[in-house]
């Protein structure tokens, strides 16, 4: 079965600072790869998605992340972090070997705090 | 347009009651999933409809969860005789078909006392 993996579930960046949110995919088939930002009592809002087009996939709000199938990761960064970024990230997967086309599994989250 | 809409918002009610959830898709979405997130924890597939039928109900964690969409659009995830540790946040996404991103709603905070 599919398996995501956050590295940290917390991250505090200081506002103007490099946001590096880290997530791994276990599948040996690439899979679909999404983020997805929630904010406090809210859903969850697409940010950005890799469907096997070019690697480096630019989101909303000014994030993008970076395919690399051969360190299984799809790492979400923004260069300049805003407080109205804080918010919980979710990386998630779709297809990939053991993996159906619509079941999303996600990882368990990133916290992303910013400070003043 | 409208996002996906989801009632009540927030559920509380005592262990052993029946409860319903409620989801109103994007209009002409035939795709409808519902996950289910605790405290802390990302999101959890529990079933997914192509129009009026479960195409997949793999992740109901129980016969006591049970879920319907009778005309393809407004969904009910109904929980009977429910438990403390079914208190979570009920999450329902559709999307136009079934490989296509899910957009998701606010969801439905269900609180077991």
């Amino acid at each position: 079965a599919q398996s995501v993996t956050q590295l940290g579930s917390h991250v505090s960046v200081s506002e103007g600072a490099l946001v590096l949110l880290r997530c791994n995919y276990s599948s040996s088939v690439p899979p679909y790869l999404f983020w997805y930002v929630q904010y406090p009592n809210q859903g969850l809002q697409l940010l950005l998605k890799y469907t096997s087009a070019a690697t480096l996939v630019k989101g909303i709000n000014g994030f993008e992340a970076e395919f690399k199938k051969s360190e299984t990761s799809f790492h979400l960064t923004k260069p300049s972090a805003h407080m109205s970024d804080a918010a919980e990230y979710f990386c998630a997967v779709v297809g990939g070997s053991g993996g159906s086309n619509y079941k999303l599994t996600f990882g368990k989250g990133t916290l992303l705090t910013v400070n003043p | 347009g409208a996002g996906v809409s989801q009632t009540p918002s927030n559920k509380v009610t005592e262990k052993g009651k029946y409860v319903e959830l409620r989801c109103d898709p994007i209009s002409g979405h035939t795709a409808l999933y519902w996950y289910r997130q605790s405290l802390g924890q990302g999101p959890e597939f529990l079933i997914y409809f192509q129009g009026t039928g479960a195409a997949d109900d793999s992740g109901l964690p129980n016969d006591r969860f049970f879920a319907v969409r009778p005309e393809g659009s407004v969904s009910t995830l109904k929980i009977q005789r429910t438990e403390r540790g079914d208190s979570a946040v009920y999450l329902c996404a559709s999307s136009p078909d079934r490989d296509q991103p899910q957009h998701f709603g606010d969801g439905t905070r269900l609180s077991i006392l």
